[in-house]
């Protein structure tokens, strides 16, 4: 069971466009979501949150937006740089009946064109 | 650098072999997470720690067990290794409540012959 989803494994964007990477989640309990960078032969890297109280966040280049009632989230990467190149994971965080759940989803690989 | 250590850096063991993977959190941080990452595939958790004690449990397989210490570092213990086993394994930690963040250490690459 697939609780969060990125449908997209991945993703080429011309250098100077807007990227946008999507994630849909199922369950409702879920209320913290985050964004991490994976380079190769690197562990992920922290990228920016979202809490479920809010819609979106910003953080230069990076805004993350979220749809409750979709079930949904998005990464914007605004201009994208070669740099950006990597793999992007969504997670979803929450507490349900006291337990407490931290999911990735499966990645996006994007790859920013010079 | 996120602060998260993990040794070894490489691994190659046969099949049938047993191995543990080593985990240093970052300095305050009480929970421990294991993760697994299969051929580019995404971050199969693992197994949770916090302050000692197993907070939570994923896809984890009865072969594989781990454990936190009470200085904090935690070991994953692989054993009966199978092809299969070959992958990516990271550890992360995270401050407790106030912070989602998961710090991630450089991984382990294991690799089972």
């Amino acid at each position: 069971d697939q609780q969060v989803k990125q449908n997209s494994p991945s993703l080429s964007v011309q250098e100077g466009r807007i990227s946008i990477l999507n994630c849909d989640y199922t369950n409702s309990m879920f209320d913290y979501f985050l964004w991490y960078k994976k380079y190769p032969a690197e562990g992920p890297t922290f990228l920016i949150s979202i809490s479920s109280i809010k819609d979106k966040n910003e953080d230069g280049r990076f805004t993350v937006f979220l749809n409750k009632s979709a079930k949904h989230l998005s990464l914007h990467i605004v201009p994208s740089q070669p740099g950006d190149s990597a793999v992007y994971f969504c997670a979803a965080s929450g507490t349900t009946s006291g337990t407490y759940k931290y999911i990735f989803g499966t990645g996006t690989r994007l790859k920013v064109l010079a | 650098d996120s602060g998260v250590t993990q040794t070894p850096k490489h691994l190659i063991t046969a099949t049938g072999q047993r191995v543990t993977l080593r985990c240093s959190p970052r300095s305050g941080d009480l929970s421990v997470y294991w993760y697994q990452q299969s051929l580019d595939q995404g971050l199969q958790f693992l197994i949770q720690y916090y302050n000692g004690e197993e907070r939570a449990k994923g896809n984890i397989l009865e072969r594989f067990s781990a454990q936190q210490f009470p200085d904090l570092h935690s070991e994953l213990n692989l054993s009966s290794l199978e092809l299969g086993d070959s992958a990516l394994y990271f550890c992360a930690s995270s401050a407790p409540y106030w912070d989602n963040t998961q710090y991630f250490g450089p991984g382990t690459r294991l690799t089972v012959l």
